[in-house]
């Protein structure tokens, strides 16, 4: 079946440092991709949709010059924390829609970010 | 805005137990509602899903039913496995047909035991 896969599962970083996450889907082509948030005990928040081709739509709160997201490809979206600080730890997973299957949903593996 | 509300985990249960995990929901017009489960290790996946009222999503012995009076998708199973041990997730998505933006609840974990 389809597979988004995400890279890397775990990172530690220093504060100040850029970090940068991989969204790629494996078998299919996803034009538009979604990166979540979720910090310990609380919902999956989306962050923004990340369309290929174009900017991606940010939602409100959510600071686009931190966190910088790049879908150059069909397969490939990337999420880039600049100037990380310890308060951007956190659980970033993404999602891709598969056209072919009626817009189905599938989410990668997740990303563990501490920033220390 | 669109919210939901699950339950706080974790929940513990002995193989072969009842499994409810209530779920509510606020929305405006008419959601999609669904049930994701993350295995350790692993990303989200559609469990079931009810896109009206009154319909009843179901898999993997997993049953969940829209009620439109009560805000509510309960997801339940009959009797539990141990490899049933996973997080697992509330969602809707507002939207008609396609499931685009999701809105999640907290996740609550689940661990059966044997």
């Amino acid at each position: 079946g389809a597979v988004v896969s995400q890279h890397p599962s775990r990172v530690i970083c220093k504060s100040g440092t850029s970090v940068k996450i991989e969204c790629r889907s494996l078998d299919f082509q996803a034009t538009t991709m979604f990166w979540y948030r979720q910090f310990p005990k609380q919902s999956l928040m989306l962050m923004a949709t990340s369309n290929e081709g174009s900017k991606a739509t940010y939602e409100q709160g959510v600071e686009k010059d931190k966190f910088l997201i790049n879908h150059a490809s069909l397969t490939l979206s990337t999420l880039t924390v600049t100037s990380a600080h310890p308060e951007d730890s956190s659980f970033y997973i993404c999602s891709a829609i598969q056209p072919r299957s009626g817009n189905t949903i599938y989410f990668g593996e997740g990303s563990w970010l501490t920033v220390v | 805005g669109d919210s939901v509300t699950q339950m706080e985990g974790p929940v513990t249960l002995s193989e072969e137990a009842f499994l409810t995990i209530n779920c509510t929901y606020t929305a405006t017009g008419y959601p999609s509602l669904f049930w994701y489960v993350q295995y350790p290790g692993e990303g989200l996946q559609l469990l079931l899903k009810a896109t009206k009222a009154d319909d009843k999503g179901s898999n993997k012995g997993f049953e969940a039913t829209y009620r439109k009076e009560t805000t509510s998708f309960h997801l339940e199973k009959g009797s539990v496995q141990v490899s049933d041990s996973a997080v697992y997730f509330c969602a809707l998505s507002a939207g008609t047909g396609t499931a685009s933006k999701l809105t999640f609840g907290t996740g609550t974990r689940l661990q059966v035991t044997l």
